[in-house]
């Protein structure tokens, strides 16, 4: 069971809005940012987000949050090449490692 | 251009050992920690050890610790991971990715990763 609570899965049509949401604990969430990965067909991650800032080249459609202990990843206009898992993780101080969400897997309708 | 460049995986039976390496290019070595994750057929993925930019501080998830080892060359700008006593459950893409921090405790993301290298133990 991962640390971190990701919904298994997400579907929408093309230009549709989606949000992914990411729940941990004080421990974590509650103390750090967080990152978002995409994988798609079990290729390489590749990082969409970190602490709710775009890394360059990354569509605006993509977008960050956090409350408390949740935090969320938006897509605004839906694109099948959005089609993916993604992961969200975070450090965990009381554990002294990096935590992992299972993963969310995004369906293009 | 920013780049991870991971080796070292292939075949091992179990109780053998493999080294992994993680090549670093086109930025300042030192100013980042360091990463492995982990993905085994069909499951998510898995963080399995970090290591600061001066080679410091280590760390470890529970399910590698004591068997694994972590360090990493700040000359030849490269992250090792020395896997002992490996297990069938060990068999995964192993990734190497980049922490934004220079210490794993700041909680930085990772914004760089490698296209990883396959172990199987069998």
């Amino acid at each position: 069971q991962s640390a971190l609570t990701q919904e298994a899965s997400v579907s929408g049509t093309v230009g549709q809005k989606v949000t992914l949401s990411c729940t941990g604990n004080s421990n974590n969430i509650g103390s750090y940012g967080v990152g978002w990965y995409q994988q798609i067909s079990h290729g390489a991650p590749k990082t969409v987000m970190f602490e709710n800032s775009l890394p360059s080249g990354i569509p605006d459609r993509f977008s960050g949050s956090k409350s408390g202990t949740t935090a969320s990843l938006t897509i605004s206009g839906l694109q099948p090449e959005d089609e993916a898992v993604y992961y969200c993780s975070t450090w965990d101080y009381s554990l002294s490692v990096r935590v992992f969400g299972g993963g969310t897997k995004v369906t293009v309708l | 251009e920013v780049q991870l460049v991971e080796s070292g995986g292939g075949l091992v039976q179990p109780g053998g050992s493999l080294r992994l390496s993680c090549a670093a290019s086109g930025f300042t070595f030192s100013n980042n920690a360091i990463n492995w994750v982990r993905q085994a057929p069909g499951k998510g993925l898995e963080w399995v050890s970090g290591i600061s930019g001066s080679g410091g501080s280590t760390y470890y998830a529970d399910s590698v610790k004591g068997r694994f080892t972590i360090s990493r060359d700040n000359s030849k700008n490269t992250v090792y991971l020395e896997m002992n006593s490996l297990r069938a459950e060990d068999t995964a893409v192993y990734y190497c990715a980049r922490d934004r921090g220079v210490i794993l405790t700041l909680g930085n993301a990772f914004d760089i990763w490698g296209q990883g290298t396959v172990v199987s133990v069998s």
